[in-house]
């Protein structure tokens, strides 16, 4: 059974100190690990998809890391609009289509 | 706007009620999803649909029925619900390859009193 675990389950963070999310996960063939940002009362937003260890993605003050067991979401000196919570969710290799397995996220607070 | 619509947005009901909720995709899509999301939780699959076919349903009670007319549309049916099912349901649609990630709508906030 596919597993994803996302720590810390909160964090809070001073504007402009850095500092990453964790994402392990146990899947039975990756296909794609997935991080979405999701804000209070909407659905999550896409931000990265990951395929094989070694890959990086940025966007903006974001960067996504992907080894073999886990990924890492790192915040570069975060400001407040970055408040939200970060999801991650992988695709294992034996599903003959696409369905995504989700951890419980993490809620990170960026204050002023 | 994401490309995949929800209504209503929010919803209180009864638990002898009957509603459903809509979902609309404007990206093409071929599959299509309902999960649901409780606090402390990790987002739930409950159904698929891929190409109008439904191809998974996640051990969900009967009480909720899913419906996929088209590949552009995505109800699903409520009746007589639990306080436990209070929760916020959310659609997504793509196009249901590998290595393909989800568009999802913003959500329906159901509260059952």
């Amino acid at each position: 059974e596919d597993q994803v675990t996302q720590s810390p389950e909160a964090l809070r963070l001073q504007e402009g100190e850095s500092s990453s999310l964790n994402c392990s996960y146990t899947v039975s063939g990756l296909r794609g690990l997935f991080w979405y940002r999701q804000d209070p009362g909407k659905g999550p937003e896409f931000l990265f998809t990951l395929y094989s260890a070694g890959e990086e993605k940025e966007k903006e003050r974001l960067k996504a890391t992907l080894t073999k067991k886990e990924s890492f979401l790192h915040i570069t000196a975060p400001k407040p609009e970055d408040s939200a919570t970060y999801l991650c969710a992988v695709q294992a290799g034996d599903s003959g289509y696409s369905t995504l397995t989700f951890g419980k996220g993490t809620m990170l607070l960026v204050s002023p | 706007e994401t490309g995949v619509t929800q209504t209503p947005r929010h919803l209180v009901m009864g638990m002898t009620n009957k509603k459903s909720l809509k979902c609309e995709q404007h990206l093409g899509h071929n599959a299509m999803y309902w999960y649901k999301q409780s606090a402390k939780k990790p987002l739930e699959l409950m159904f698929v649909y891929n190409f109008k076919e439904q191809t998974e349903n996640n051990s969900v009670p009967s009480r909720f029925s899913p419906e996929c007319p088209n590949s552009s549309h995505l109800f699903l049916h409520l009746h007589t619900l639990q306080p436990e099912d209070s929760a916020l349901y959310l659609c997504a649609s793509s196009q249901g390859g590998p290595g393909e990630g989800y568009t999802f709508g913003s959500g329906t906030r159901l509260t059952v009193v």
